[in-house]
């Protein structure tokens, strides 16, 4: 059974551009819930997506956002990046919305230039 | 705010030698999980508690859950060099909309020969 797939693993972006991240969930999990990973801020809670609606929402700005997809595929977009956004992107599914057990995929590693 | 403190935050130990790492928080979780991560990829899930006072053994590794749902440990035996890496605790709170996972600061364990 495949895990949690993340693309890309790693990217370069510059200060001002935008960005897009994928995810596919483990087949049969319909929750993808996305995290930011920072030396300084720990993991930190973006969002969670179950059945393409937003469930949760983290403490993050507009700029940070997502979707998921009717196959449970979920993207999340970063516009006008800054500095700041460096970060490990991680994005975690499980069986349902309410599922507290969540699988991680490798992440995406964007830094800002 | 961090809802949930590690301790410690950074240990190195002797191969053979016993430790255990806390976790703490003033607010009452639903369940609680334990992950492990390495550098460059996501946290992998170790062990989910749900009943206050619940103890769950993983070989080597012994995780509680306080009884009041608010704190947990985990006690390792005998470490090895393999079980280096960054232990995150997480805690779930289930909100109306669904799961919204809390993670520690995290403990950052270090097993030399």
């Amino acid at each position: 059974k495949a895990g949690v797939t993340q693309t890309p693993r790693y990217l370069i972006k510059t200060r001002g551009q935008q960005v897009t991240l994928s995810c596919s969930p483990i087949s049969g999990h319909r929750s993808v819930s996305w995290y930011q990973q920072t030396p300084g801020q720990g993991l930190q809670f973006l969002f969670e997506y179950f059945s393409e609606t937003q469930r949760n929402k983290g403490n993050f700005p507009g700029r940070f956002s997502g979707r998921q997809f009717s196959n449970s595929r979920s993207e999340m977009n970063v516009s006008t990046l800054e500095l700041g956004d460096s970060a490990l992107y991680l994005c975690a599914s499980s069986l349902w919305d309410r599922d507290t057990e969540a699988f991680f995929g490798q992440g995406t590693r964007l830094t800002v230039v | 705010t961090q809802l949930l403190e590690q301790s410690p935050q950074f240990l190195s130990i002797q191969e053979g030698e016993n430790l255990t790492v806390y976790c703490n928080s003033s607010s009452v979780f639903s369940s609680l999980q334990w992950y492990r991560q390495e550098p460059g990829e996501g946290p992998v899930l170790l062990v989910t508690v749900v009943t206050g006072g619940e103890v769950k053994k993983l070989k080597r590794l012994t995780f509680q859950f306080g009884d009041a749902r608010k704190d947990s440990s985990l006690h390792i035996t005998a470490a090895q060099p393999g079980d280096t890496g960054l232990y995150l605790c997480a805690g779930s709170i289930l909100t109306g909309g669904g799961n919204k996972l809390t993670f520690g600061t995290g403990t950052q364990l270090k097993v030399e020969l």
